[in-house]
């Protein structure tokens, strides 16, 4: 247990739905991460969330839409997504966000889209 | 551009060393870390070095750091089933001050009983 939650741990939708994944850490961190992790590829950074202001987009297509309401809470809202967008997306928590800040991963929400 | 890179599998005997290999191409990267997956699980930070350091021992786990040839690895010491997982190496990449961590594809380790 990292002290970082994600919900649901499994979902699956079709490609007009819309859905949202959450986060949730219990750590006081100050910096939210989300990441896709596709089979055999590295995993990618999406979005870097600090102090609530989103400080870095990797070019991630407008499909994805996140949500930072405070620095404990991140979401990431879904809609019209394609089947190559089936993948674990993992979200990660830092104290900061400096390279000597730790990131902490939580399970992951695994994502299929028909 | 920023790059790591790892076998993809290793397979080893349990009580026997076990080598985990990555090369990565940012020579300005300022930590290097390795991360554990378990099946069903999120990342768990294992440890992590300094560039200005060659050697990392924390118990059952070495890392050993070739700045020239841009090399790490994690040894990990008498490996029990219970290490088989997926292995990430990743590195802080350059360039602003977000804590962007660059990954490797993973290695899977499997131990066998």
């Amino acid at each position: 247990e990292t002290g970082v939650t994600q919900t649901p741990r499994h979902l699956v939708m079709g490609m007009t739905n819309k859905k949202s994944l959450k986060c949730e850490q219990h750590l006081g961190h100050n910096a939210m991460y989300w990441y896709k992790q596709s089979a055999k590829k590295p995993l990618e950074l999406m979005f870097v969330y600090n102090f609530k202001e989103q400080t870095e987009n990797n070019s991630v297509p407008s499909r994805f839409s996140p949500e930072c309401p405070n620095s404990s809470h991140l979401f990431l809202h879904l809609h019209t997504l394609q089947p190559e967008d089936s993948a674990l997306y993992l979200c990660a928590s830092s104290q900061g966000a400096s390279g000597t800040d730790t990131q902490y991963f939580g399970p992951g929400t695994r994502l299929t889209v028909l | 551009g920023e790059d790591v890179e790892q076998s993809l599998f290793l397979s080893v005997r349990e009580g026997d060393s076990s080598v985990i290999n990555c090369t990565y191409t940012d020579s300005s990267s300022t930590y290097l870390y390795w991360y554990k997956q378990e099946p069903g699980a999120g990342l768990q930070l294992l440890t992590y070095i300094f560039s200005n350091m060659d050697m990392k021992q924390d118990q059952r786990l070495t890392v050993l750091l070739n700045k020239k040839d841009k090399h790490l690895s994690l040894r990990i010491a008498d490996t029990q089933t219970g290490d088989s997982a997926i292995y990430f190496c990743a590195e802080k990449g350059s360039g602003g001050a977000t804590n962007k961590l660059i990954f490797g594809t993973g290695t899977l380790l499997a131990v066998q009983p």
